[in-house]
């Protein structure tokens, strides 16, 4: 009965490679989101959707490209990984725009060596 | 935009005694302040939010304020316990940005025996 699930866990990769990470919600939301948090737990948005439409792109170089097959799905594919990547990125939803409260999920450890 | 702030970035306090966690934004256009709750290993867990209409709200041991005016919100946790210690997240947003939230740095609680 996970709300906002991610896959994978951990994601040990050299640089230069592509990878993908998923989420899916189960709860019925309209809106989802990418968040990037850093060693220092810094969090930071960086996509938002709504309805499968691209709402927030907050200045992410365009090695990301997030996906969004339906509004239960939001996948993050990263081309070109950068040691600087590496961080724990985590997928949300909430109802919708209107600041009802976000859901996260367990996040994703990216590791680029 | 949004810039907020969060003191202190670490926090130990004996279990029992209470734990203040303070931030300031910087847009007064910003209306709606969620505070989050990060364990080890986990994705953030909203605890509490305020809107700007609101000066107080209190749920059992959790309490925030707002101050409008001087542009800060404040948790404050009573009889904390052992469970208690996590990570702290502060956020600020406005409904007119498409559901942008904006972090604090994050204050980590640690609750002594």
């Amino acid at each position: 009965d996970t709300a906002v699930s991610q896959t994978p866990k951990y994601l040990v990769t050299q640089m230069g490679n592509d990878k993908s990470i998923k989420c899916e919600q189960n709860l019925g939301h309209d809106t989802m989101y990418w968040y990037k948090q850093d060693s220092k737990k810094f969090l930071k948005i960086m996509f938002s959707y709504n309805n499968k439409e691209l709402i927030i792109n907050e200045t992410v170089p365009n090695r990301f490209s997030p996906k969004s097959p339906d509004k239960a799905h939001l996948n993050l594919h990263i081309n070109s990984l950068e040691l600087g990547d590496s961080a724990v990125y985590f997928c949300a939803s909430s109802q919708d725009l209107n600041y009802n409260e976000q859901f996260f999920g367990p996040g994703t450890r990216l590791t680029v060596l | 935009g949004e810039n907020v702030e969060q003191h202190p970035s670490t926090l130990s306090v004996q279990e029992g005694d209470s734990a203040v966690i303070k931030c300031t934004y910087s847009d007064s256009a910003s209306n709606y302040f969620p505070w989050y709750k990060q364990e080890l290993g986990k994705g953030p867990q909203l605890i509490i939010d305020i809107r700007s209409n609101v000066g107080e709200k209190k749920d059992q041991r959790i309490a925030v304020t707002l101050n409008k005016t001087a542009k800060h919100f404040s948790l404050h946790i009573t009889e904390t316990q052992p469970e208690d210690s996590a990570v702290y997240f502060c956020a600020g947003g406005n409904t007119g940005t498409a559901s942008k939230l904006t972090f604090g740095t994050g204050t980590r609680l640690q609750v002594t025996l």
